[in-house]
């Protein structure tokens, strides 16, 4: 069965320290690999995508790492903000074509705290 | 920014009520989908669009239902709500990309109450 799990479920954090969260997926075939950043009560905004031959992706303060071989990946914030407060999502999907599905983590919910 | 309206963002509605959820996108994208997304959860994909005149029903089994008639434009019905359909909505767009990196747009959200 295709799943995307995410730990933690939620974390909270002081301001300006980093942090680590993972998402580990048994999709297969695997197309590619998004981490997207859901503010409340917003859609999900995309931070970074990585197919199966990258193994790290940055976006600022963000950066992805992709384990292929394991299936594992995680997202790397570097000295959080207040507005790092959201949840984040793993999403993997199984196919490149217009007929990829995608499959969804229910989140890590990050509280920065000041 | 993504350029992608969702309206209202907030309802609340009686049982028995007709609703439509308004979702508009000016990037000219084809696909278009409509997900559901409870509090702590995954989104679950209930209807997608690959263009004008095409509508699919997605993995969520779903008493909604949905037109394209514009490209721009893709709005999702009840017939009549029930509190089981209380949740977030979510639309979104894409358009096709010439690598295996397609990217969704998101809009804000209608966040439904039915009582």
């Amino acid at each position: 069965k295709n799943q995307v799990e995410q730990s933690p479920q939620s974390l909270i954090i002081l301001e300006g320290k980093n942090c680590t969260l993972q998402c580990n997926y048994t999709v297969s075939p695997f197309s590619n690999l998004r981490w997207y950043k859901q503010d409340t009560g917003r859609g999900p905004v995309s931070l970074t995508i990585m197919t199966f031959s990258e193994n790290t992706k940055s976006n600022g303060r963000y950066t992805a790492t992709l384990d292929a071989d394991t299936k594992q990946s995680s997202l790397h914030i570097t000295a959080s903000q207040l507005s790092d407060s959201a949840s984040y999502i793993c999403v993997v999907s199984d196919r490149g074509s217009t007929l990829g599905r995608l499959y969804f983590g229910r989140g890590t919910q990050l509280t920065v705290w000041p | 920014e993504a350029d992608i309206y969702q309206t209202p963002r907030y309802l609340v509605i009686g049982t028995g009520k007709k609703i439509t959820l308004e979702c508009s996108q000016t990037m000219g994208h084809d696909k278009m989908y409509w997900y559901q997304q409870d509090p702590g959860m995954e989104l679950h994909l209930i209807h997608y669009s690959y263009g004008v005149n095409s509508t699919e029903k997605g993995d969520l089994s779903s008493e909604s239902t949905v037109s394209r008639i514009r490209t721009e434009h893709f709005p999702l019905t009840l017939e009549s709500a029930r509190p089981s359909h209380t949740s977030q909505y979510l639309c979104a767009s894409s358009e096709p990309a010439t690598t295996n990196q397609e990217t969704q747009y998101f809009g804000p959200g209608t966040r439904l109450l039915v009582l």
